[in-house]
């Protein structure tokens, strides 16, 4: 079973800022690790696929790195609608299963 | 447009029975794998169920194998999640969710998460 770690658990920061997430695998998942933001009262949504693309209409300001056992998520100048949870998610191929880690709260210094 | 809107969540005594639905549009329903994945009242996300877009291979978390079963029917464009045996601890928002596939290997297998519906609260109490 692998186990996701983030850190840190929270994050206080003020608009304009550098946002710096990581994510750590209890084992190697090589770079395919995904990463989703989700603010109150609404469904995640997906950012990064494969460790580092961006999905579908998401800002150039988000970018993600690392393969192996350590990821970062980067937010490169944070604006208002960006301060929410932010999940880091693998998939295992035995047992099958699919694991998120335990979120990392970016929240208005 | 993509949508996905869960229903059938409500309250439900332990050991009861429910059954979710998600009505899918926007997109071929029937060339796509899909999930059900929880969070519990002000905690995380947690994988529940998974199933292929034939329905041929199928995946359940430990949490729930034995007592919840995933369904589908391509024809109605919807996915099921029939729910016996809950507990307090299922209680939680029941979001369904497509999947979309990386190549692995040179294989396409089924990894993220692109879109989620809205969600329905399961309560589970006495």
């Amino acid at each position: 079973e692998i186990v996701l770690t983030q850190s840190p658990a929270t994050l206080s920061l003020s608009p304009g800022e550098r946002a710096t997430l990581s994510c750590r695998a209890s084992q190697s998942v090589s770079s395919y690790l995904a990463w989703y933001q989700q603010k109150p009262g609404q469904a995640p949504r997906l950012l990064i696929y494969d460790a580092s693309n961006r999905a579908t209409g998401i800002p150039a300001r988000f970018s993600g790195s690392g393969s192996g056992t350590d990821f970062t998520l980067t937010i490169s100048s944070l604006e208002p609608e960006d301060f929410a949870v932010y999940y880091c998610q693998q998939r295992s191929n035995w047992p099958p299963e699919f694991t998120f880690g335990p979120g990392t709260k970016v929240d208005i210094k | 447009e993509v949508q996905l809107v869960e229903s059938g969540g409500g309250l439900v005594q332990p050991g009861g029975s429910l059954r979710l639905s998600c009505a899918a549009s926007g997109f071929t329903f029937s060339s796509y794998s899909m999930n059900w994945v929880r969070q519990a009242p002000g905690k995380g996300l947690e994988w529940v169920s998974y199933i292929s877009s034939s329905s041929s291979t199928i995946y359940y978390a430990d949490s729930v194998k034995g007592r919840f079963t995933i369904s589908r029917d391509n024809a109605k464009n919807s996915l099921y999640l029939q729910m016996n045996s809950l507990r307090a601890e299922d209680t939680a928002v029941y979001y369904c969710a497509r999947v979309r596939f990386t190549m692995v290997r040179g294989v396409t297998t089924p990894y993220y998460f692109d879109y989620w519906g809205q969600g329905t609260l399961v309560t589970v109490s006495s």
